[in-house]
């Protein structure tokens, strides 16, 4: 069956870029139409949609990080990327990634990432 | 664009039956679908399409939508339902996903 598995730094500095990678196993990210997505969880609060990608490369940002985001896909590699760029203490989150079709229907387990100095 | 609001807590006594509110304008309009998270985990979808159950989740779980209120009820509540619910919906209009606030569901 598919899996997602995110992997990436778990501690970034104010000011640089946070990048995280979610690799898809079990199936291909070209196949089925989804759209592949990151969504964090700030310390005690809710999930919140960071964007996502269609295969193809289209693109689509939550406004309020859209100025710093990035989200790429590598099909070769079957696996796609967050970028977040002037990090600040208030990205920490347990970052997720997740396949879209009209919801969620598999999740990867989540990482921590910590912006400190 | 959508907000959707949701109680921050709800609480029932073990057995008896969970109600937990979506609410936005004309929801209806609109599907909605329902996550359980359990502390520490990721999200699981419980219903979608408003009202449908994914397999192998529980046949407890329902949702419902009308109006302006989409409602997920879990039947015969068991301590394990203990959990944080969140709706969502796509935004058809902006390509975009948004998140209910989440509710803590207590089992009394």
């Amino acid at each position: 069956q598919v899996q997602l598995q995110e992997s990436g730094p778990g501690l970034v500095k104010p000011s640089q870029t946070l990048s995280l990678t979610c690799s898809v196993s079990g199936g291909s990210i070209s196949g089925g139409g989804y759209y592949w997505t990151w969504i964090r969880q700030r310390p005690g609060k809710g999930l919140e949609w960071i964007g996502h990608i269609f295969f193809s490369g289209n693109t689509y940002y939550n406004p309020s990080v859209k100025s710093r985001v990035s989200i790429s896909v590598d099909t070769s590699k079957n696996r796609f990327s967050l970028k977040l760029s002037s990090v600040t203490a208030a990205d920490t989150a347990v970052y997720f990634c997740a396949r879209l079709s009209d919801y969620f229907d598999l999740w990867g387990r989540g990482t921590q990432v910590t912006v400190s100095s | 664009s959508y907000v959707l609001t949701q109680p921050p807590s709800v609480s029932v006594a073990p057995g008896q039956t969970a109600r937990i509110t979506c609410e936005e304008n004309n929801i209806r309009s609109k599907t909605v679908h329902w996550y359980q998270q359990q502390p520490g985990q990721a999200p699981l979808l419980v219903v979608y399409d408003d009202s449908g159950r994914p397999s192998g989740v529980s046949e407890r779980f329902s949702g419902s939508n009308s109006g302006n209120m989409a409602t997920l009820t879990i039947s015969r509540v068991e301590a394990g339902d203990e959990a944080d619910y969140y709706c969502q919906v796509w935004d058809s209009s902006t390509d975009h996903v948004v998140f209910g606030g989440g509710t803590k569901l207590t089992v009394l």
